[in-house]
């Protein structure tokens, strides 16, 4: 089955500066990719994705890059603020469904 | 938010006994997946159901079984319940057919003692 890893595991900044996470899949045929954001005790929520013909998505301060080539794709916070402090998935699909998720980030954006 | 919903939210059980998690949405997706989460593992599937009575296993699916007799509800069971299944227990829906993004219910906190 797909293996996504993610990085770093845990990340610290200052408020205002950026934030990027790291993910690497290894099935090539996987051809869409979410990223999810939890906050303590609360559900994983969708906060942007990518499919396999794109390679850059932007959402106001949130950025998803794909290299299909090296199989990896990587989540870009600009300007973060405390309200961005939780934990980041990344995850990989194949067809659609079996989403295989990284082990995520725990992000703390210091004020 | 209204769609998705499991129960019970807490359960704390002993080693052995069996215990059923539902999940029921209100939207009439077809997909729906069990997960669980655990510190330094992330989110791992451990079964899904692509229609009513159509389910098929994750990478975690050993000692779990589920059921989906109806559209709206899909039953997750430990049939005898260990120390390592304590975990949290989410269920998802896919929303926009298979393409589409999947939304997580609230989560069901599982302890075995």
């Amino acid at each position: 089955g797909e293996n996504v890893e993610q990085h770093p595991s845990t990340l610290s900044v200052q408020e205002g500066d950026s934030a990027v996470i790291k993910c690497t899949y290894s099935d090539s045929a996987s051809n869409y990719f979410p990223w999810y954001k939890q906050e303590l005790g609360k559900r994983p929520q969708l906060i942007i994705d990518i499919r396999s013909n794109v390679g850059e998505k932007k959402d106001q301060r949130i950025a998803v890059t794909l290299n299909k080539t090296a199989k990896h794709f990587s989540l870009h916070i600009t300007e973060t603020q405390p309200e961005d402090s939780a934990v980041y998935f990344c995850a990989a699909s194949i067809a659609g469904n079996q989403f295989y998720f990284g082990t995520g980030t725990s992000l703390t954006v210091i004020p | 938010d209204a769609g998705i919903t499991q129960s019970p939210r807490h359960k704390v059980t002993e080693t052995g006994t069996p215990v059923t998690l539902r999940c029921h949405q209100t939207e009439n997706h077809r997909y729906m997946y069990w997960y669980r989460q655990d510190p330094g593992h992330g989110l791992r599937l451990i079964h899904y159901s692509y229609g009513v009575k159509d389910t098929d296993k994750g990478e975690v699916s050993d000692g779990y079984s589920v059921s989906r007799s109806k559209t709206e509800d899909f039953l997750l069971t430990l049939e005898s319940a260990t120390s390592s299944q304590t975990s949290v227990y989410f269920c998802a829906i896919q929303r926009s057919g298979i393409t589409g993004e999947l939304f997580f219910g609230e989560g069901s906190r599982l302890t075995v003692l």
